[in-house]
């Protein structure tokens, strides 16, 4: 089955707690990309990665890092520099930055 | 940066009546997606449609370039067609830019 899968569907950060959030495709993509929502609200460029060990800042990458070691698999890493991590976070990817970009189920990030 | 508004921002419907939501952007571009989102959060493609007029059952999208606007019709509406419904744009780089969204309420 071809598609795009994140790991976990929730997960709950401690304070001060760093926390990775899980990204894998299958549809042989270049391009991945992080998106946050926040409710009632549309989504916000993380980070985003056109290849292979490259990636870069989106409008709201501060309190964020990311890797792109391996074509199928961008993870994000929320810091404990972010203050407010509660939010839906969706991970999509697309064949270039140019083309249609397709969506992971997304991952529900909670703040103890 | 590109701004994208969309209207209305909410919208309730009577299943079987037609709808059209509609998309401005403040600057050309190259790109423009129109997705639902369902109520568990999935994004789902409708229309890829930088410019021109595509049909995909009852759903149908146009979008008129040159005077900055998108529009996607939906009819013979159904309670499945529930969710929220957002525009996003690319100009010359490599970001999409998102609408803050219309809510579809479609009522049996």
């Amino acid at each position: 089955d071809g598609g795009i899968t994140q790991s976990p569907k929730y997960l709950f950060r401690k304070e001060g707690q760093n926390v990775t959030l899980s990204c894998e495709q299958n549809l042989n993509h270049d391009a991945m990309y992080w998106y946050r929502q926040d409710p009632g609200q549309g989504l916000r460029l993380i980070y985003y990665s056109q290849i292979v060990n490259d990636f870069q800042k989106g409008d709201i990458a501060e309190g964020y890092s990311v890797s792109r070691e391996k074509k199928e698999s961008f993870p994000l890493t929320v810091t404990s520099a972010q203050k407010n991590p509660t939010a839906f976070y969706l991970c999509a990817s697309s064949r270039s930055t140019q083309e249609t970009q397709y969506f992971g189920p997304g991952t529900r990030l909670l703040v103890l | 940066g590109i701004q994208v508004e969309q209207s209305p921002p909410d919208l309730i419907l009577q299943e079987g009546a037609n709808s059209t939501l509609r998309c401005n952007f403040s600057d050309s571009v190259n790109n423009l997606q129109w997705f639902h989102q369902n109520p568990w959060g999935q994004l789902i493609n409708l229309f890829y449609i930088p410019s021109g007029t595509k049909q995909n059952g009852r759903l149908s999208a146009t979008t008129v370039a040159t005077e900055r606007y998108s529009l996607l019709y939906i009819s013979s509406s159904q309670t499945t067609d529930s969710g929220v419904y957002f525009c996003a744009v690319m100009t010359s780089g490599s970001r999409l830019t998102f609408g803050e969204g219309t809510q579809l309420t479609v009522n049996p």
